[in-house]
């Protein structure tokens, strides 16, 4: 059982609609992430939250907008997304950002959601 | 750029047999290796981690090698089992913390 849990699992939306991805922790992670992956490619860092602040923004498009209102949660808002955004969003926590031996750098990533832009 | 390779799409093996799963990358300032799994459907689950200043990992069935000069790790499976098939990416971190870069994949199938 995944200890991060995204919501949707599942989402199709038009590229009008404003739409919201939701993820969430309990274990006291305090670096959270969003990954997109396209069938057949390696995830894709999009954005790094460290203490709930945005720490990396992999030059996303203004569309995608992250969102972190505490330490648990993270969120990925979405609007005027085009049919090429369709993909599988991950998002993933790890205990912290900094370089430590004993840190072995482990991100535990949630299920994903499957995002269909129309 | 891809900063991390897998250049084999797919590996087929015997059951009981070695997996060799291979990863080549680029950026000398990667200094924390990964390996993780992927079933269909679900996020990639950490397998095992090396850092750059071992050159050799090991927990249970599987190891992990790295050859720092060639810049280049391998992942063993031993003995390989069917539960073992799904995809693996090796990733590498950076001095940016944080950043893990993920390679293509390689799609495992273990037959009985």
């Amino acid at each position: 059982d995944t200890e991060v849990t995204q919501t949707p699992k599942h989402l199709v939306m038009g590229m009008t609609n404003k739409k919201s991805l939701k993820c969430e922790q309990h274990m006291g992670h305090r670096a959270m992430y969003w990954y997109k992956q396209k069938a057949k490619k390696p995830p894709e860092l999009m954005f790094v939250y460290s203490y709930e602040k945005l720490s990396i923004n992999e030059s996303v498009p203004s569309r995608f907008s992250p969102e972190c209102p505490n330490s648990s949660l993270l969120n990925l808002h979405l609007h005027a997304l085009q049919p090429e955004d369709s993909a599988l969003y991950l998002c993933a926590s790890s205990r912290r950002l900094a370089k430590n031996p004993s840190n072995t750098g482990e991100l535990f990533f949630g299920e994903g959601s499957r995002l269909t832009v129309l | 750029d891809q900063q991390v390779k897998q250049n084999s799409p797919s590996l087929s093996v015997q059951e009981g047999r070695i997996s060799i799963l291979n990863c080549d990358y680029t950026n000398s300032m990667f200094d924390y290796f990964l390996w993780y799994k992927k079933y269909p459907a679900e996020g990639p689950t950490f397998l095992i981690s090396i850092s750059s200043i071992k050159d050799k990992n090991e927990d249970g069935r599987f190891t992990v090698f790295l050859n720092k000069s060639a810049k280049h790790l391998s992942l063993h499976i031993v003995p390989s089992q069917p539960g073992d098939s799904a995809v693996y990416f090796c990733a590498a971190s950076d001095d940016q913390g944080g950043k893990l870069i993920f390679g293509q994949g390689t799609e495992l199938s273990v037959k009985p």
